[in-house]
């Protein structure tokens, strides 16, 4: 059982380098997001999809984008690495919003931007 | 707008100890709550959750009530194992499904 699997699980990117990270689930989910997490603040939401072809921005998007091509995918791309970007960032899904769905999370990439 | 506050770490106890892990938020509405736990190099993994106010959610020795008298969400165990050494995220549902969290409380437990 794969549940929900991250590529790469760590990256070194010099300022200015771009990169994507890759987010795939098996499990059939509809609703796929792409969280930050900063020490001290928890984890915070830069972008989401409710299904394939769509994407919607969270709390903190910029210098982030998204696509949503496939449904067990959703790739996560920086154009541009600033070292404000360095975090480790981590893929969720869920099924739907009809009910309170936990989120299955990815083992998390650790990005560092020098 | 929605947010979660949980009490700041690390939390440091000794095996068998009782724990309280303290979590308010600020919603409209009454949204789901969920606590999160994630274990060093892992992602978060879904601990317990409850819908409703008054409801308790429940696993693992974990208890939290939904208090919607005081917007409160506190996670209790009433003896904590080193196995329970983690980072514990409280977290309000939003709109999509989406999960918004708080700062994360790390529970250190000693032998």
């Amino acid at each position: 059982n794969a549940g929900v699997t991250q590529t790469p699980k760590f990256r070194v990117l010099k300022t200015g380098q771009s990169m994507t990270l890759l987010c795939a689930q098996d499990m059939n989910h509809e609703y796929m997001y792409w969280y930050r997490q900063d020490p001290g603040m928890g984890l915070r939401l830069i972008h989401y999809s409710v299904g394939e072809g769509t994407t919607a921005k969270g709390e903190v998007p910029d210098g982030y984008n998204v696509s949503r091509l496939k449904k067990q995918n959703f790739l996560l791309g920086l154009e541009s690495a600033a070292p404000s970007q360095t975090s480790v960032y981590f893929c969720a899904s869920s099924y739907d919003s009809r009910r309170a769905e936990k989120l299955f999370f990815g083992s998390g990439t650790q990005l560092s931007v020098l | 707008g929605n947010s979660v506050t949980q009490m700041e770490g690390p939390v440091t106890l000794s095996e068998e100890a009782f724990l309280t892990i303290n979590c308010t938020y600020t919603a409209t509405g009454y949204p789901s709550l969920f606590w999160y736990v994630q274990y060093p190099g892992e992602g978060l993994q879904l601990l317990l959750k409850a819908t409703k106010a008054d409801d308790k959610g429940s696993n693992k020795g974990f208890e939290a009530t939904y208090r919607k008298e005081t917007t409160s969400f506190h996670l209790e165990k009433g003896s904590v194992q080193v196995s329970d050494s983690a980072v514990y995220f409280c977290a309000l549902r939003g709109g999509y499904n989406k999960l918004i969290f708080g700062a994360g409380t790390r529970l250190a437990v000693h032998p």
